[in-house]
């Protein structure tokens, strides 16, 4: 069956530029998540969704981080004003019990 | 808050070797999970493990958590080349909204 998708793959972007990030969750999973992936930095939580709750958002950095997420499946990951410290991979999981599904990841270069 | 510290950070064994990567938590562990990642991929699951002593295998992969839950091991029997990738260990976090990782563990297998 399909899996945890996002897009785009990869993102070249100019720092001060805004970015969105999507992500496509598996069909049926209620509770998606957003981790950030840097060098040296190992995986961080950021923002967590679950059905119609509100989010969990204690591990966005700043406030140029948002995340939403409609009718409880596609999220979209937005970066206001990237700063080359946001280069990183992206990924997104989800689930509807213990075990995360996660995507490919969304590679951000931030110049 | 809680931190995972992985051991060793990267490792390079002979194929047909065995081989064993550590996972030391700061706090007493309530679910901690394993996941292989590949460049350029997201993560797979591999085990969950939750009750102290518990110990799980899958195909040549065993992962154990001691009996204070405070330490969890995997251990690879006669590695192959497909062996070779990121290994990250995780637990949930206090609020249990998402996982915490450690900063993995790159494991190369040469033939």
């Amino acid at each position: 069956g399909a899996g945890v998708s996002q897009s785009p793959s990869n993102k070249v972007t100019e720092k001060g530029k805004d970015v969105e990030l999507r992500c496509d969750p598996i069909s049926g999973h209620t509770a998606l998540y957003w981790y950030r992936q840097s060098l040296g930095q190992g995986l961080e939580f950021l923002i967590y969704f679950q059905g119609n709750s509100a989010p969990d958002k204690s591990g966005l950095p700043s406030d140029r981080f948002s995340a939403e997420r409609t009718g409880g499946s596609v999220s979209t990951l937005t970066i206001q004003r990237t700063q080359q410290e946001d280069s990183a991979v992206y990924l997104c999981a989800s689930t509807t019990g213990y075990e995360q599904y996660f995507g490919p990841g969304t590679r951000l270069t931030v110049t | 808050s809680q931190e995972l510290e992985q051991s060793p950070q990267s490792l390079i064994v002979q194929e047909g070797k065995n081989l064993t990567i550590n996972c030391t938590s700061s706090k007493t562990l309530y679910g901690l999970y394993w996941y292989k990642q590949k460049y350029g991929e997201g993560l797979i699951f591999l085990m969950m493990l939750q009750k102290g002593g518990e110990e799980k295998s899958h195909e040549k992969i065993t992962a154990k958590l001691d009996e204070k839950k405070q330490q969890s091991s995997l251990h690879i029997t006669a590695s192959q080349p497909s062996h070779a990738g990121i290994y990250l260990c995780g637990a949930d976090n206090q609020a249990g909204t998402a996982l915490i990782f450690g900063k993995g563990t790159t494991l190369s297998v040469s033939s």
